[in-house]
């Protein structure tokens, strides 16, 4: 079945250091990627997403790109702040092609960002 | 836009005691919800699958006679475990979704359900 794979946590880093998260997937057909971000006591919220073989996903200064080749959607920013200290999940969509799917996750990259 | 709530955000209850969430979309009809539920310091699972006006389509080892979901209407789906056990304690997060293929999903706060 499908599947998604990130990097463990807890990834610690300092305030403007680069950020990258590693994010491979298993899944039949053309899957649509995700990364979905959960700040602590908040719901998940999307943070991009990208829906075909070489597309980017940026948002709020992180960005990922559709690898279909390494099927890859690693997560990166270039100055990360502490405000970016959250849970972070990749996710997918099996590109079956037919109706609404859920979501399969990755077991979430808690980062931590210190001042 | 395209909020989503949860309605209790927390229950505690007795063992064999029935338990109903509530996750309604407050700004947009949703055709199509999802239940999820998330283990501590784990993934989010998906438990179900829930159209509105028809029966939900549940993942392969969930309990479709234990996790009742009802979507009523476009904005309303309700989870209902039934006869909980302590091993049904978790955290069950609600999505609805958006867009042609509903692949942009927006979630809920989640509910905390402990099973005493």
């Amino acid at each position: 079945g499908d599947s998604v794979t990130q990097m463990e946590g807890p990834v610690t880093l300092s305030e403007e250091a680069f950020l990258t998260i590693n994010c491979t997937y298993t899944a039949t057909g053309y899957p649509s990627l995700f990364w979905y971000v959960q700040y602590p006591g908040e719901g998940l919220q999307l943070l991009l997403k990208a829906t075909k073989a070489d597309d980017k996903g940026s948002n709020k200064g992180f960005e990922a790109t559709y690898r279909k080749e390494t099927t890859s959607f690693h997560l990166e920013k270039g100055s990360v702040q502490v405000s970016d200290s959250a849970v972070y999940f990749c996710a997918l969509i099996a590109g079956s092609g037919g109706g609404a799917d859920g979501l399969t996750f990755g077991k979430g990259t808690h980062l931590i960002i210190q001042p | 836009g395209a909020v989503v709530s949860q309605h209790p955000s927390w229950v505690i209850c007795k063992s064999g005691t029935s338990v109903k969430i509530e996750c309604r979309s407050l700004d947009f009809q949703a055709t199509t919800m999802f239940w999820y539920r998330q283990f501590p310091k784990q993934s989010l699972m998906l438990m179900a699958t829930s159209n509105e006006g028809s029966k939900a389509t549940y993942e392969q080892g969930v309990e479709k006679d234990k996790f009742l979901i009802n979507h009523a209407s476009l904005t309303l789906s309700t989870l209902t475990v039934t006869s909980a056990h302590p091993e049904d304690s978790s955290f069950y997060i609600c999505s609805a979704g958006r867009g042609r293929r509903q692949d942009t999903q927006y979630f809920g706060p989640g509910t905390r359900l402990t099973v005493l």
